[in-house]
């Protein structure tokens, strides 16, 4: 059985505070990678997808690398905003065949205080 | 096309009634996937369409559970007899190509509270 942990859990900071978040998942058949951020009675929003060992992402202040030899993700925020204030999943590819299901870690819930 | 619809957004049923919702995906997407979010865990996956054939159930879709997703477009998910167990966010996914960055597109849930 495939298991993708987050850590930690929930998140209290500081506007302008920088954060990062940690996605640990099984090395052996590993595809990809994605984070998606999920605010409050919206759709799950696509970060990264991400695949290579040593990769790196960047979309404005959220920047993700990925290491697949020891299974883990980081996704950090530079000066956090209000507007940050989401939960962040990660998900690896999973399952035989042609399925490529998501399977999903708990989540890391960020709150962002003005 | 405006993106994965889901509906209702909210539904409260009483234990026992059975419940229907429904998933509009992106119109040239032929996969289609539903997961549910209990409190405190992460999507789990329950079932996949590459059009309209089911080609794959997770063993949480119980007995209860019927998904279908006739002539490969929209696709109903029915609870039956309802639990409070049952009580989640339920997700729906398309993707024409989910090996391309961004390939999943989510809808924006169905809630359901089994009162």
């Amino acid at each position: 059985i495939l298991n993708v942990e987050q850590s930690p859990q929930s998140l209290h900071v500081q506007e302008g505070d920088s954060t990062n978040f940690t996605c640990s998942f099984p090395s052996s058949n590993f595809y990809a990678l994605h984070w998606y951020r999920w605010e409050t009675a919206k759709s799950p929003e696509a970060l990264f997808v991400m695949t290579l060992n040593g990769d790196e992402k960047k979309k404005g202040r959220i920047s993700a690398t990925l290491n697949t030899k020891e299974g883990y993700s980081y996704l950090y925020i530079k000066g956090s905003q209000p507007e940050d204030s989401a939960t962040y999943l990660c998900a690896i590819v999973g399952g035989s065949g042609a399925t490529n299901k998501l399977i999903f870690g708990t989540g890391t819930l960020l709150a962002v205080q003005p | 096309d405006t993106g994965v619809s889901q509906d209702p957004r909210h539904k409260i049923t009483k234990r026992g009634q059975n419940v229907t919702f429904r998933c509009d995906p992106i119109s040239e997407h032929n996969r289609l996937y539903w997961y549910r979010q209990t409190l405190g865990q992460g999507p789990e996956f329950l079932t996949y369409f590459q059009n309209e054939a089911q080609l794959e159930k997770s063993r949480l879709l119980s007995d209860r559970f019927s998904a279908e997703r006739p002539k490969g477009s929209f696709s109903t998910l029915e609870i039956q007899r309802t639990e409070q167990g049952d009580s989640a966010m339920y997700l729906c996914a398309s993707s024409l190509n989910p090996r391309q960055p961004y390939g999943y597109t989510f809808g924006s849930g169905t809630r359901l509270t089994v009162v």
